[in-house]
């Protein structure tokens, strides 16, 4: 079952603007990665925020976290067309133990970005 | 340095066979997980491997089974085909560190008929 929820679910936007996507989920992490896929190709790595930051920069991303509300946003500043794709939220949740689930990410829904020309 | 490879690309079988899809992780890279992709049920997490040993598994049938060699190459199996197991596989290496900040292949797009 996936862990989290993301929206919206879909989203169009004109090249230039600026896109945000939340992630929610319900288990305390080790952190939250954000990743990209084109056309049910691969998963592009984004960015990486730790449980114990609250905001990060990557180029034209931008990532906030809130341990508290247990939620995330991904802002895309300047959006181009090539960003065009599906973004996902994955989260690394600490064992009972601590330290990470040996490998396992647990994925959000994803958010489909459409950006026209 | 060279990404993560999953060979092949695609597959298409029939119900009933079974099928080997092989993942190659980024050099070294010691721990490779395994993820099937559905438009119904997202990503979901088939196991993990480190050192040859199956340190994690998701909720999957007995089907589905995995293995690691040596070199950290990895390869899975699912026998007995169903329908429902038309899929984008994708694999993922680590290089294990605290952050689990995984890389991914480009997938096997498995079509059971």
């Amino acid at each position: 079952s996936q862990q989290g929820e993301e929206d919206p679910q879909a989203l169009s936007i004109q090249e230039g603007e600026n896109a945000t996507m939340n992630c929610s989920y319900k288990t305390s992490i080790n952190n939250l990665q954000w990743y990209r896929q084109n056309s049910g190709r691969g998963l592009v790595h984004l960015i990486l925020i730790r449980s114990n930051e609250r905001e990060k920069h990557s180029g034209r991303l931008r990532v906030t976290l809130d341990t508290s509300k247990k939620s995330s946003s991904l802002l895309i500043t300047a959006s181009r067309a090539a960003d065009t794709a599906s973004y996902f939220c994955a989260t690394d949740r600490t064992r009972h133990a601590g330290g990470t689930s040996y490998g396992k990410l647990t994925f959000g829904q994803g958010t489909i970005l459409t950006v026209h020309p | 340095k060279a990404g993560v490879t999953q060979t092949p690309r695609y597959l298409i079988k029939t119900r009933g066979q079974q099928v080997t899809l092989s993942c190659s992780p980024i050099s070294g890279h010691r721990s490779v997980s395994w993820y099937q992709q559905t438009p119904g049920q997202g990503l979901q997490f088939l196991f993990e491997y480190f050192s040859e040993t199956q340190r994690n598994k998701g909720n999957f049938p007995g089907r589905f089974s995995g293995r690691q060699f040596s070199n950290s190459r990895s390869e899975m199996n699912v026998s007995t085909l169903e329908l429902g197991d038309s899929a984008l596989y994708l694999c993922a290496s680590t290089r294990q560190t605290s952050s689990n900040e995984q890389f991914f292949g480009p997938g096997t797009r498995l079509t059971v008929l």
